[in-house]
C-alpha cells in the first residue's frame, strides 16, 4: 500500500502569520500531487496542484514538491480564520488516476 | 453547471438491508470515484471508473459493487449493509489534463447503519 503521511496536527497559527504544512509519500512513481480543504462537514475542495519540483505560487498559497525527498509542502500566507480547517495531501497512485489521501492536517488560525 | 451531484445526502440502514448511492457529473470528465471517509482513517478509495464501459477495485472494495451507467453516472451499492460500513461517502470525477487528473468532489451521503 503506498502511503501519504501527513501530522494530524492541531496545527494552530495567529492571524496573519504563515502556516506551514507538510506530507511525505512513499512511491517514488508518482507523478501528480494535490492539496485540497475540508471544511468540517463538507467535501474536499482542491486548493493547488503542482506536478514538478519547485515552487507553485497562487494567492497567499505556495506549494513546494521535492520528488528526490518525497516530500510535498504547502505554505498559506496572511492565514486568515477562515482557512481553518483540515488539509488534505493526495498522491497519484499506480493508475495514474486514482489518488492516495494523507489523513489530514487540521488548522486552526486563531484570531 | 452543477458539478458533482449525489444522492441521497443521508440515509439510515437496518443491517442487512441494501441500497444504492447515486453519482452524476455534468463537467464531461472520463473518470469518476467512490471514496469512504471515516474518523481518523482519511479518504479511501473504494471502486474507481477510468472511463465509461470501465471499473476496477480500490482499496477497500469488499461489500460494495459499482455500475458506470453511462459517462455521467456512477453508483455505488451496497447489497447488504453492515454496521461498519457506517461513513460519509464521496463521489469524485476527473478530466485528465495530460500532467494529472484533478479530482473533483460531490457533497458527500452520509450513511448510518443500525
Amino acid at each position: 500500500q503506498k502511503e501519504v503521511e501527513q501530522n494530524s496536527g492541531p496545527l494552530s497559527v495567529p492571524e496573519g502569520a504563515i502556516a506551514s504544512l507538510n506530507c511525505t509519500y512513499s512511491d517514488r512513481g508518482s507523478q501528480s500531487f494535490f492539496w485540497y480543504r475540508q471544511y468540517s462537514g463538507k467535501s474536499p475542495e482542491l486548493i493547488m496542484s503542482i506536478y514538478s519540483n519547485g515552487d507553485k505560487e497562487d494567492g497567499r498559497f505556495t506549494a513546494q514538491l521535492n520528488k528526490a525527498s518525497q516530500y510535498v509542502s504547502l505554505l498559506i500566507r496572511d492565514s486568515q480564520p477562515s482557512d481553518s480547517a483540515t488539509y488534505l495531501c493526495a498522491v497519484t497512485g499506480n493508475s495514474g488516476y486514482a489518488l492516495n489521501f494523507g489523513k489530514g492536517t487540521s488548522l486552526l488560525v486563531t484570531p | 453547471n452543477a458539478g458533482v451531484t449525489q444522492t441521497p445526502k443521508f440515509q439510515v440502514l437496518k443491517t442487512g438491508q441494501s441500497m444504492t448511492l447515486q453519482c452524476a457529473q455534468d463537467m464531461n470528465h472520463n473518470s469518476m470515484y467512490w471514496y469512504r471517509q471515516d474518523p481518523g482513517m482519511g479518504l479511501r478509495l473504494i471502486y474507481y471508473s477510468a472511463s465509461e464501459g470501465t471499473t476496477d477495485k480500490g482499496e477497500v472494495p469488499n461489500g460494495y459493487n459499482v455500475s458506470r451507467l453511462n459517462k455521467r453516472e456512477f453508483s455505488l451499492r451496497l447489497e447488504s449493509a453492515a454496521p461498519s460500513q457506517t461513513s460519509v461517502y464521496f463521489c469524485a470525477s476527473s478530466g485528465w489534463s495530460g500532467t494529472g487528473a484533478t479530482q473533483y468532489f460531490g457533497p458527500g451521503t452520509r450513511l448510518l447503519v443500525l
